[in-house]
């Protein structure tokens, strides 16, 4: 299967500074979507990207699709204590021929009160 | 996005036991999606559920072991056949597709079911 490279594989910050993630392939990707996970939950979409180069936010949060299209990345802006999960990338080849999605590898949020 | 419910959401079972997931979506949906999520894991692809056919397995998972059923547009099930410790994990259900308003470039996630396998 596809491999997501995720990174950084865990970050430990401080309460109000920034967070960024990101995540590549060395395949193209059509559409770029962007989940949390919280402890015992399901994945919640944070935000779905569909075009090269689109730069879509969600309160806080901020994810580009990669002019490439073979990488994405998700910024949080002024961190708070309820971001505190685990963030997961995917990645869908083309819709056309398969609607399997691939997953990265995961990013470990822990915010610092 | 769909409001997807799982059942049941945790359980504990015996070795060599069977245990039946069910996965329902408030919306008709063309796709339905079955993954496993190990601890501290990935998602992993099991298989996709295909209505009123057999379901598309991914390389390392076969029918026996994960028998699922889509009887219609808003259900269905997986069954971890013949349970081991090694199948302990979260299994999600997840859906996407035109049928239910939703794009079949975008997939949302039930709540999981964890399994834990004595």
């Amino acid at each position: 299967g596809q491999q997501l490279n995720q990174s950084p594989q865990s970050m430990f910050i401080q309460e109000g500074e920034d967070v960024s993630m990101n995540c590549t392939s060395s395949s193209i990707f059509n559409t770029w979507l962007w989940y949390k996970q919280d402890p015992g939950e399901g994945p919640v979409l944070l935000i779905a990207l569909y075009k090269a180069g689109e730069l879509t936010s969600n309160g806080r949060l901020t994810a580009q699709f990669g002019i490439t299209r073979k990488d994405s990345f998700l910024n949080i802006s002024a961190s708070i204590p309820s971001d505190v999960g685990i963030y997961f990338c995917a990645g869908q080849l083309n819709p056309n021929t398969g609607n399997q999605f691939y997953f990265g590898t995961g990013t470990s949020l822990t915010v610092i009160p | 996005s769909a409001v997807i419910s799982q059942k049941p959401s945790r359980d504990i079972c015996q070795r060599g036991t069977s245990l039946t997931i069910q996965c329902q979506v408030d919306s008709q949906v063309t796709m339905m999606f079955w993954y496993r999520q190990q601890p501290g894991q990935s998602l992993t692809l099991i298989a996709t559920a295909n209505q009123g056919s057999e379901a598309t397995y991914e390389s390392g998972f076969v029918i026996d072991k994960f028998p699922i059923s889509r009887p219609n547009l808003t259900f269905s099930t997986l069954t971890v056949s013949n349970m081991s410790p090694e199948d302990s994990s979260i299994y999600l259900c997840s859906v996407g597709g035109l049928a239910g308003g939703l794009r079949t470039d975008t997939q949302y996630f039930g709540p999981g079911t964890r399994l834990t396998v004595l």
